[in-house]
């Protein structure tokens, strides 16, 4: 089956600075991710995904990188706010096999 | 329009204990799905329903059983409390099935303790 590797698993960084959450996958068949992220004692919330037929997928501040031949895709987020300070998953997809990554805690400093 | 919601939000157990853990969503979603959240390790699939009637087997299985009541209900069993089913527990569903991409909803969680 699929196994996801997340790194890192603590990010902090200053309010404004840009922060990146790598992952990588294992099953070449993927072909959906992605990205969640979850606020304490809420359930997770999808951010952004991308598919395995785009390189890279843009929403406001937040941006994912996908390459396929290498296995591994990204999250970017620019210009942060404390607001963004959360879990935020990735995962990756394969018919009816979701597998996540454990997670990276973002914390964003005034 | 309330998404995916989930009952109870929280319980405590002893071992050996039997509860039914509830989920219910008002989308119209085909396929639900039941995680299972541990410190450092993500969510595991438990179980997932693809279509009404239908359920199968996901990553961690093992003492867990599954009710797919209808379209909109998905419940998930423990027969036998132990200690280690001490998790939270997210149902989330999608709208689309099998080969397809889809994104998936979560609802709030169920907080389990078994002692």
């Amino acid at each position: 089956g699929e196994n996801v590797e997340q790194h890192p698993s603590t990010l902090s960084v200053q309010e404004g600075d840009s922060a990146v959450i790598k992952c990588t996958y294992s099953d070449s068949a993927s072909n959906y991710f992605p990205w969640y992220k979850q606020e304490l004692g809420k359930g997770p919330q999808l951010i952004i995904d991308i598919r395995s037929n785009v390189g890279e997928k843009k929403d406001q501040r937040i941006a994912v990188t996908l390459n396929k031949t290498a296995k591994h895709f990204s999250l970017h987020i620019t210009e942060t706010q404390p607001e963004d300070s959360a879990v935020y998953f990735c995962a990756a997809r394969y018919n009816n096999d979701m597998r996540f990554g454990a997670g990276t805690r973002l914390t964003v400093k005034p | 329009n309330a998404g995916v919601t989930q009952t109870p939000k929280f319980q405590v157990l002893k071992t050996g204990q039997s509860m039914t853990l509830q989920c219910a969503q008002d989308m119209n979603h085909n396929s639900m799905y039941w995680y299972r959240q541990d410190p450092g390790m993500g969510l595991r699939l438990i179980y997932y329903s693809a279509s009404e009637g239908t359920t199968d087997k996901g990553e961690v299985p093992n003492g867990y059983n599954v009710s797919r009541l209808n379209k909109r209900e998905f419940s998930l069993r423990l027969e036998s409390a132990a200690p280690s089913q001490t998790s939270v527990y997210f149902c989330a569903s999608s709208s689309l099935t099998g080969a397809q991409q889809e994104t998936q909803y979560f609802g709030p969680g169920t907080r389990l303790l078994v002692l």
